[in-house]
């Protein structure tokens, strides 16, 4: 069974930084592309990154862009988003997803709150 | 590519059939040939679970009472014999063009 554990979230102020963790297990992490997909209080979900089974290609959405990282370590079955100046728009729930298209198995999320 | 969802919400008597209506502002036929048009539902308190991929395709294990069909722009998310573990937001998700895209989600509730 696919699962996705979520860690890192929290209360931040504006311009902070926070580095967001997913412990994967039940399948083989290292052939996944993976995604981190957030969900805003009352918004619809937003796709915010993607990574490459071995890292080599990267994308975001172009308000992340510049501020944030996706990043995986394969040895640890790991997958990572470092935040930084955060802003009050990114408070969200952030939901590690396997997958690059096909998102077809999420973690519960972890919250992230920004605010002063 | 926006996505827009009709309607936003739903209320459907158990046993009868429900649509959703998801339209693109632009074709999501990808230049591979293949649609990147996904369904997903999230029930109450849980996070979403994949239910349609690639316009029509059922993920596995889901119920065949949900079906995806269209093309282009427009697409259609049919739920037959509405069940009471079928409430919550379904959103569709566009993921031919970057960035990938979701619908505003629509609320279906039992009558």
């Amino acid at each position: 069974e696919v699962q996705l554990a979520e860690s890192g979230g929290g209360l931040v102020q504006p311009g902070g930084s926070l580095r967001l963790s997913c412990a994967a297990s039940g399948f083989t992490f290292s052939s996944s592309w993976m995604s981190w997909v957030r969900q805003a209080p009352g918004k619809r979900l937003e796709w915010v990154a993607n990574i490459k089974q071995d890292g080599s290609e990267k994308c975001y959405v172009d308000s992340v862009k510049g501020r944030f990282t996706i990043s995986r370590d394969n040895a640890k079955n790991s997958l990572y988003l470092q935040m930084n100046s955060l802003r009050d728009e990114d408070t969200a729930l952030y939901y590690c997803v396997k997958g690059g298209r096909v998102f077809d198995s999420w973690g519960q999320g972890t919250l992230v709150t920004v605010s002063s | 590519i926006v996505m827009t969802q009709t309607p936003l919400s739903l209320s459907v008597t158990p046993g009868q059939s429900a649509s959703i209506s998801c339209k693109s502002s632009q074709s999501l036929l990808h230049s591979d040939g293949k649609t990147y048009l996904y369904w997903f539902l999230q029930k109450p308190g849980q996070s979403p679970q994949l239910l349609i991929y690639e316009v029509s395709s059922r993920f596995s294990g889901m119920p065949d009472r949900f079906s995806g069909s269209g093309s282009g722009t427009d697409f259609t998310l049919k739920i037959s014999r509405v069940e009471a573990e079928d409430v919550g937001v379904y959103y569709c998700m566009q993921a031919t063009q970057l960035p990938w895209t979701f619908g505003q989600g629509t609320k279906v509730e039992l009558k």
